[in-house]
């Protein structure tokens, strides 16, 4: 059953804290993303990356950071320097020129 | 930076009418996709149309895109209750990697009356 997931569904982070956020697809694409998406909002781009063991930033990739050191895995660390976390985060995956498919997201409110 | 405005940014019918909905982009494209998003969930793909393309259709769907005017149409026939979400534009720029990022719009909330 191809797809790709996201994991947790909810997370709550305290002030000053560190979170990762998981990606993972099996759908043997080279491409991966993720879209942050506030309330009532269109999608915005944090960071993607191509291909293995390499990533660019999106429009907003500060107080982001990712890593790609598998084809299948793309997490998402917000470093406590990300001053307004509270967003719901999608993850996406492509082929080359091709449409994106997405996660089911993660809804992370910082306490 | 969005490239995509949509309009209606809301959009309110009854079950059986037509939906329409309007996308505007600003640079030379590669590719506008259509997508939609039921409340709290990912995004699931509708269709891809090109830049060389005028029209599309899947099921009841009918896209068109006009790059002289820069803008697309989503067209949803017979509208069910369950076409109840949001639906967003995005645009894949011309020139770059054949990766290149998706821009998304606002979305238009289209909900069907049964």
């Amino acid at each position: 059953d191809g797809g790709i997931t996201q994991s947790p569904k909810y997370l709550f982070r305290k002030e000053g804290q560190n979170v990762t956020l998981s990606c993972e697809q099996n759908l043997n694409h080279d491409a991966m993303y993720w879209y942050r998406q506030d309330p009532g909002q269109g999608l915005r781009l944090i960071y993607y990356s191509q291909i293995v063991n390499d990533f660019q930033k999106g429009d907003i990739a500060e107080g982001y950071s990712v890593s790609r050191e598998k084809k299948e895995s793309f997490p998402l660390t917000v470093t406590s320097a990300q001053k307004n976390p509270t967003a719901f985060y999608l993850c996406a995956s492509s082929a080359k020129y091709n449409e994106q498919f997405f996660g089911p997201g993660t809804r992370l409110t910082v306490l | 930076s969005q490239q995509g405005e949509e309009d209606p940014q809301a959009l309110s019918i009854q079950e059986g009418e037509n939906a329409t909905m309007n996308c505007s982009y600003k640079t030379s494209i590669n590719n506008l996709q259509w997508y939609r998003q039921n409340s709290g969930r990912g995004l699931v793909h509708l269709i891809l149309i090109r830049s060389n393309e005028r029209e599309k259709h899947s099921g009841r769907l009918r896209v068109t895109l006009d790059t002289s005017k820069k803008s697309s149409s989503l067209l949803i026939t017979a509208s069910r209750a369950a076409d109840t979400a949001s639906y967003f534009c995005a645009t894949l720029d011309a020139g770059g990697t054949s990766y290149g990022k998706l821009t998304f719009g606002q979305g238009t909330i289209l909900t069907v009356h049964p």
